[in-house]
């Protein structure tokens, strides 16, 4: 089925450790988001990018980096995993092909990360 | 800077009947978007209903339906006959466009949704 596919869906790291948060989609959408969901709190931007080549900082960006080299795919890497990064993460993507229209986001179905 | 708040943490409703879940924005912008977003348990994200903030008329997808005031930034999301598969928390989003075709999307914090049979 068509959609945004994130994997894994369950990880448990140890502090220090490092993992990339692999998010692929087959829809050919420009923009491509990394957010994290904490009890209590909404979704919460971490990076997103415009396009192939093309990556942009979003509200809580620290200790994560991301990369854009192909449309389909926009890991997620955690360079050394912290307790405060354990969450849920989710994976979104939609298309501004026409810039006078809006496209709601398409949802991965996120990956719970747990950090010891 | 953009917030979106959701003042109603947790909500129940009797099966059939109806239910409001509110909305307020802030922003200083004149055209953006607002959107309701359902997460069932399965955690999956899923739109329920969308708004342009240019449009006075109230979107509705079936049984949903907002009451989008604009000069109030109130954004508030009725449910009628409420159904048990409609149990999710609801996330309200307010988007607007970045000047390098990015989208900037603000989520509130959600309401839990419960329908009691």
């Amino acid at each position: 089925n068509a959609g945004v596919t994130q994997t894994p869906k369950f990880q448990v790291l140890k502090t220090g450790q490092s993992m990339t948060l692999q998010c692929a989609q087959d829809m050919n959408h420009e923009y491509m988001s990394w957010y994290r969901q904490d009890p209590g709190m909404g979704l919460r931007l971490i990076h997103y990018s415009v396009g192939a080549g093309i990556t942009d900082q979003g509200e809580v960006p620290n200790g994560y980096n991301v990369s854009r080299s192909t449309t389909e795919d926009f890991p997620l890497r955690l360079l050394s995993a912290a307790p405060s990064q354990t969450s849920v993460y989710f994976c979104a993507s939609s298309s501004h092909y026409d810039r006078l229209a809006y496209q709601p986001q398409h949802f991965g179905d996120g990956t719970r990360l747990s950090i010891l | 800077a953009q917030t979106v708040t959701q003042s109603q943490p947790e909500m129940s409703v009797q099966e059939a009947e109806t239910v409001t879940l509110s909305c307020t924005y802030d922003t200083s912008e004149n055209n953006y978007y607002l959107f309701w977003y359902k997460q069932p348990p399965s955690r999956q994200m899923i739109l329920v209903i969308r708004q342009e903030a240019y449009k006075q008329q109230n979107a509705t997808e079936n049984r949903f339906s907002v009451n989008f005031q604009k000069a109030a930034k109130s954004f508030s999301l009725k449910i009628s006959d409420s159904q048990l598969g409609d149990t999710a928390m609801y996330f309200c989003a307010f988007m607007k466009r970045e000047k390098n075709y990015g989208q900037n999307f603000v989520f509130g914090p959600g309401t839990r949704l419960s329908v009691l049979p």
